[in-house]
C-alpha cells in the first residue's frame, strides 16, 4: 500500500485570505478525515467524506470546507483566516479491511 | 461527550527500562482504541488498533492493553531505546461509519541514554 501524502508541507497566509490543503489517500481507502491539531494538543477532528460527500463533521465552522475526489485525493478549503487556524493540518485515510486510520505528515499553516 | 485523558503529560526515563503510558475514557461505548507515535512536528504514526471485542494487541516491544468497563487502556513499552523517544497518542472511535477520532492530550516520553 501506498502512504498518504500532503501538500505543502508549509504555508504562510495573511489573516483573512483563502487557503487550500491537498491529501492523497491510500489506495483503496475510501473514507478521507480532517483534523487540526493545535501546538501542545491533541488532534481535533473538522469533518469525513466517503465517496465523495461529507458524512461527519466536529465543532468547525463552515467556513472550512472540503471535497474528495474519485481518485480518493482530498482538499480542504479554509475562507477568512483566523490567527487562531494556525495549526498543523492532518488527512487521515481508513482500511476498510481493520478500519485502521492512516495519517499523512500534515501540513503546518501559520496565519500571520 | 467523550473526553480522554493521558497522564503523565510528560515522562522520562532511562534506557533499557519498561514503562508504561496510561490512556482514559469517560464513554465506555466505544468501537476501537488506537495508539499513534508523533514525533515534533510530524504526522501520527499508528502502533497499535485495539477492537472494541478485544483486551490487547502485540507489535514487537509494545503491548496496549483494553478495559473498556473502566474506561482505560495502557500502552506497555519494554526495553526502551532513545528512538522511542516521541509524543504518544491515544484515540477512540465512537461510532461505527464515522471515522471520527478523539484524541488525549498526548505523553511526551524521553528515553535518556
Amino acid at each position: 500500500e501506498t502512504g498518504v501524502t500532503q501538500s505543502p508541507t508549509h504555508l504562510i497566509k495573511t489573516r483573512g485570505q483563502q487557503v487550500t490543503l491537498r491529501c492523497s489517500s491510500q489506495s483503496g481507502h475510501n473514507t478521507v478525515s480532517w483534523y487540526q491539531q493545535a501546538l501542545g494538543q491533541g488532534p481535533q477532528f473538522i469533518f469525513q467524506y466517503y465517496r465523495e460527500e461529507e458524512n461527519g463533521r466536529g465543532n468547525f465552522p463552515p467556513r472550512f470546507s472540503g471535497l474528495q475526489f474519485p481518485n480518493y485525493s482530498s482538499e480542504l478549503n479554509v475562507n477568512a483566516l483566523e490567527l487562531d487556524d494556525s495549526a498543523l493540518y492532518l488527512c487521515a485515510s481508513t482500511s476498510r479491511d481493520t478500519y485502521e486510520q492512516y495519517f499523512g505528515p500534515g501540513t503546518r499553516l501559520t496565519v500571520t | 461527550k467523550q473526553e480522554v485523558t493521558q497522564i503523565p503529560a510528560a515522562l522520562s526515563v532511562p534506557e533499557g527500562e519498561n514503562l508504561v503510558l496510561n490512556c482514559s475514557f469517560t464513554d465506555s461505548a466505544i468501537y476501537n482504541l488506537q495508539w499513534f507515535r508523533q514525533d515534533p512536528g510530524k504526522g501520527l504514526t499508528s502502533l497499535l488498533l485495539i477492537q472494541s471485542s478485544q483486551r490487547e494487541q502485540t507489535s514487537g516491544r509494545l503491548n496496549a492493553s483494553l478495559d473498556k468497563s473502566s474506561g482505560r487502556s495502557t500502552l506497555y513499552i519494554a526495553a526502551s531505546q532513545p528512538g522511542d523517544s516521541a509524543t504518544y497518542l491515544c484515540a477512540v472511535k465512537v461510532i461505527f461509519g464515522n471515522e471520527k477520532l478523539t484524541f488525549g492530550t498526548g505523553t511526551r516520553l524521553t528515553i535518556i541514554p
